[in-house]
């Protein structure tokens, strides 16, 4: 069956740097874009991008433009969400989520990121 | 962006009652091939979000028939019939017809 499965919860720094997996089975992996999404704790959902998973080209919502990398390790049917220099405000949880018909079919599980000093 | 607005950010209802969670939309989500690009999904603790409806009315497969997508242009509803213990959650709706794709800000189902 087909199914997303983050990586495990994170606990960082400030300024420091945090790299999240979404890896996919049950599909052919390079078919469907992945996207991603943040969720602030209590808060609704938040489109960050998506990534084209056959050329590996990634699309960035404004507000994650610059310290957000989306990339690909394809081989291995894995996505992955990268942020840099980590801010208290991107303490969330990030999910991916498979796209196909123009919506979010399959989901993975959300990974929680806490940034705190 | 397309803001999309769900006016209602709880509904209390009883398992058995029909309920309807509604999106406005600030365009039309009509595209010119006759669809509508706005989709439904729940959210529930400890559970993986679920696709519920995609281009406004088609249910996803293995979604229960009591899940009903409506509505054109820039007026949405996800109604629930006969509405079950497992349908408490929160509900969101989501534009995928311009880019930044943009969420409602979701209708939380809680227990009267």
């Amino acid at each position: 069956q087909i199914q997303l499965v983050q990586s495990g919860p994170e606990l960082k720094k400030p300024g420091e740097s945090v790299k999240i997996s979404c890896k996919a089975s049950g599909y052919t992996f390079t078919d469907y874009a992945m996207h991603w999404v943040k969720q602030a704790p209590g808060k609704g959902l938040k489109w960050m991008g998506w990534i084209n998973t056959y050329t590996g080209k990634p699309t960035y919502a404004d507000d994650f433009k610059g310290r957000f990398v989306f990339s690909l390790e394809a081989s291995a049917s894995t996505a992955n969400l990268q942020i840099s220099n980590l801010k208290n405000e991107d303490t969330a949880t990030y999910f991916c989520a498979r796209s196909s018909n123009w919506h979010f079919d399959y989901w993975g599980q959300g990974v929680m990121v806490t940034v705190s000093s | 962006q397309i803001t999309l607005t769900q006016q209602a950010e709880s509904l209390w209802i009883s398992p058995g009652e029909r309920v309807s969670i509604t999106c406005r939309a600030s365009q039309s989500l009509l595209y010119t091939d006759g669809k509508h690009y706005l989709s439904w999904y729940q959210q529930r603790p400890g559970q993986t979000t679920k696709a519920l409806i995609y281009h406004a009315s088609v249910r996803t497969d293995g979604v229960p028939t009591r899940f009903i997508g409506s509505g054109s242009g820039t007026e949405f509803t996800l109604s629930i019939e006969h509405v079950q213990p497992e349908d408490f959650a929160i509900y969101y709706c989501l534009q995928t017809l311009k880019s930044p794709y943009t969420f409602g800000a979701g209708t939380k189902l809680e227990l009267k």
